[in-house]
C-alpha cells in the first residue's frame, strides 16, 4: 500500500509559467509534509515543508498548499526557470521532529526555455 | 557548510560479497537514515537510527543490516550482495525538519 503518491511521473512547462506538482497521501497520521528536489547524480535537497496546522507555506518562488480533508498537497513554482528542471519528491512524516519520512515516487519537471 | 558524506560515489561488487556503505554527518544529528532509490519506486527506507547503537527496520530491511557505533557514523551492510540490490543508496540525517542527504552511492552488483 503506497501511502504517498505522486500520480504524474513527469511535467513539462514553459519558462516563466507556473509549475504545479501534486501529491496525495492516505495515512491520516501524517502531520508534516516536505518537498525535495533532486538533480541527476546528486542526493535530494530539502526545498520546503508544511505542518498540518497550516494550509499554505511560501518561500520565494515556491509555495506549498495543503488540503487536509482531501489528503492532498501541491507545490507551486512561479515563475518556473530552466534551473528548476529536476525530480521533485513529496514526503510525509507522522512526527514534526522528522521521524522517518515516507516518499512518493517523484515527478520529473522539465522547464523549457 | 553542513554535510552528509557517503564514502563512495560508485561501487561494483560481485554477487555474494559483503558490502559496507559508510555515511558520516558533521551536524551532530541524532537521526540517520538509509534509503534506496530505484526508477519508478521512489525512495524506500531500509533502516534508520535515532541514537547511537539504536536501529529500527524500515520498509525493506531484508538482506541489509546497519551499525551505529558513533553518533556521526551510520553504516549500511549488505551481508551477501545480490543483483537485486543494484541501486542508488542514499544516506540522510536530521535533527528536526527536512533531511540533509548525502550525494548517494551507485552500487552495481554483478
Amino acid at each position: 500500500d503506497q501511502q504517498v503518491k505522486q500520480n504524474s511521473p513527469s511535467l513539462s512547462v514553459q519558462e516563466g509559467r507556473i509549475s504545479i506538482l501534486n501529491c496525495d497521501y492516505t495515512n491520516s497520521m501524517f502531520d508534516y509534509f516536505l518537498w525535495y528536489k533532486k538533480y541527476p547524480a546528486e542526493g535530494p535537497t530539502f526545498l520546503i515543508s508544511i505542518s498540518s496546522i497550516k494550509d499554505k507555506n511560501e518561500d520565494g518562488r515556491f509555495t506549498v498548499f495543503l488540503n487536509k480533508s482531501a489528503k492532498h498537497l501541491s507545490l507551486h513554482i512561479v515563475p518556473s526557470q530552466p534551473g528548476d528542471s529536476a525530480v521533485y519528491f513529496c514526503a510525509a512524516s507522522a512526527n514534526t521532529n522528522a521521524g522517518k519520512s515516507t516518499f512518493g515516487d517523484g515527478t520529473t519537471l522539465t522547464v523549457k526555455p | 557548510d553542513v554535510k552528509v558524506t557517503q564514502s563512495s560515489r560508485y561501487l561494483v561488487k560481485r554477487t555474494g560479497e559483503k558490502v559496507f556503505l559508510e555515511c558520516v554527518q558533521d551536524m551532530d544529528h541524532e537521526n540517520m537514515f538509509w534509503y534506496r532509490q530505484d526508477p519508478g519506486l521512489g525512495l524506500r527506507l531500509i533502516y534508520f537510527s535515532y541514537d547511537v547503537k539504536m536501529k529500527e527496520k524500515g520498509d525493506i530491511p531484508e538482506g541489509y543490516s546497519v551499525s551505529r557505533e558513533k553518533k556521526e557514523r551510520f553504516s549500511l551492510i549488505l551481508e551477501s550482495a545480490s543483483t537485486n540490490q543494484t541501486s542508488m543508496y542514499l544516506c540522510a540525517s536530521t535533527q528536526k525538519g527536512g533531511y540533509t542527504f548525502g550525494s548517494g552511492t551507485r552500487l552495481t552488483v554483478v
